[in-house]
């Protein structure tokens, strides 16, 4: 059973970087088949997808973050990770990563359950 | 880019039949795979529907999905509607440089 597991921390302050690492078991990251996503949702809005890293390190983003945010895997340790910097009160949401199916379609099988990420002035 | 469209809100009575529709702005819905998904209050999403039709591991027949070239949207329908089907529900549709999700309905089961 693939499971994914969200970690980081809860508050940032405005202006800095909001840094979350994602723990994936059941599963490999090397897997040539799958991406490696970050998905948000602020309170009261929709998803909003941020980007995916693939195992090589290649990696693809939402132009709207795109000069705020770098994504990264860990393959020894069967992790990726989103950094975003310069984060303000628009950034707060609960933050999910996905496991993305690359194969006919591009979809979201597997989900973390989320952690949410307040952004303080 | 490309915009999905979907409905605010949706609501039904239990056992009664209910269509969401998710309409594709600029080029053809057909021309990439719709996925869509479940999300219920205080937990994370759940895949329902991916290449535009095909159910995911462990729901049951009431959920399907197709698409429209005419109307250039995609359509879940929910039959036999239960009050577990309430939730938020997204579509998603992709392209070679970018992933969009639809604003979601919300799904009210009276």
């Amino acid at each position: 059973q693939v499971q994914l597991q969200e970690s980081g921390p809860g508050l940032v302050k405005s202006s800095g970087t909001l840094s979350l690492t994602c723990t994936v078991s059941g599963a490999s990251v090397r897997s040539g088949s799958d991406c490696w996503s970050w998905v948000r949702r602020p309170p009261g809005q929709g998803l909003e997808w941020m980007g995916f890293v693939y195992y090589t390190g290649t990696t693809k983003y939402n132009p709207s973050l795109k000069s705020r945010v770098t994504m990264s895997v860990d393959t020894s340790n069967n992790q990726f990770f989103l950094n975003l910097k310069s984060v303000t009160a628009a950034d707060t949401a609960v933050y999910y990563c996905a496991r993305e199916k690359y194969q006919n379609s591009r979809w979201f099988d597997t989900w973390g359950q989320g952690t949410l990420v307040t952004v303080s002035s | 880019n490309f915009i999905l469209t979907q409905p605010h809100s949706v609501s039904e009575s239990p056992g009664k039949t209910v269509t969401i529709s998710c309409t594709r702005n600029t080029g053809s819905i057909a021309s990439n795979y719709v996925q869509w998904y479940q999300q219920r209050p205080g937990t994370s999403p759940t895949s329902v529907i991916y290449e535009d039709s095909l159910r995911a591991s462990g729901v049951p027949d009431r959920f399907s999905g197709s698409y429209d070239i005419s109307s250039n949207s995609a359509y879940l329908t929910i039959s036999g509607l239960k009050p577990e089907d309430e939730g938020d529900y997204f579509c998603q549709s992709y392209d070679s440089d970018t992933r969009v999700f639809g604003g979601g309905t919300k799904l009210t089961v009276l």
